[in-house]
């Protein structure tokens, strides 16, 4: 079965672009979380939603960052506009059934912003 | 409030020696617990998970943690490393509201 795929896996941009990063869940999952690992903070939970809903993004950092999921098999994260600070791996996992359920996780997105 | 320490942001050890990787966590609730790997340019992959029951868990590659209630600890050990093992290693602990609290980390470097 495939897993979580992430689209692209390298984007480097100028500041003050829009990035839109992609994702699609494995199928049949119906939480679909968006995190952001650097080095200095972590891995940080910026998003999740359930059976497309957004639930809590209570992470995401700032205005300029939104996402969507218009249905079961897609998601978005949108940086607009884009900043220096802002670089970082964004990963997307998803997970079956309650939210103590492991998480599968993406190969990422590094999103390098100049 | 749920929350997961790891010992030791760098562990390193020999091939064929015993891996020891330490998690310690916080929970006002019967925890369920995960160890996740990273290998370079990859996601998060889990090892192995804790929900209820056995308090020796074991996962995929020859890893295995074991619960302890009274430490409130969820240890990460293999018995020999393979220099395959080399990677970063998560300590997550269910945090409520379906969210996963995950430790900082710890880069396990395998020398020959």
């Amino acid at each position: 079965d495939a897993g979580v795929i992430q689209s692209p896996r390298h984007e480097v941009t100028e500041m003050g672009q829009e990035v839109t990063l992609r994702c699609k869940p494995i199928s049949g999952h119906d939480y679909l979380f968006w995190y952001r690992q650097t080095m200095m903070r972590g891995l940080e939970l910026l998003i999740y939603f359930n059976n497309n809903v957004p639930i809590d993004d209570s992470g995401m950092p700032e205005d300029r960052f939104s996402a969507k999921m218009p249905n079961a098999s897609f998601s978005t994260l949108k940086i607009q506009p884009s900043e220096p600070r802002d670089s970082a791996v964004y990963f997307c996992a998803s997970s079956f059934g309650d939210g103590n359920q492991p998480q599968h996780f993406g190969d990422g997105t590094r999103l390098s912003i100049l | 409030a749920q929350s997961v320490t790891q010992l030791g942001s760098h562990v390193s050890v020999s091939e064929g020696a015993l891996v020891l990787l330490r998690c310690n966590y916080s929970s006002s609730v019967p925890p369920y617990l995960f160890w996740y790997v990273q290998y370079p340019n990859q996601g998060l992959q889990l090892l192995l998970k804790y929900t209820t029951g056995a308090t020796l868990v074991k996962g995929i590659n020859g890893f295995e943690a074991e619960f302890k209630k009274s430490e409130t600890s969820f240890h990460l050990t293999k018995p020999s490393a393979h220099m395959s093992d080399a990677a970063e290693y998560f300590c997550a602990v269910y945090g409520g509201y379906n969210k996963l609290i995950f430790g900082a980390g710890t880069r396990l470097a395998v020398h020959p």
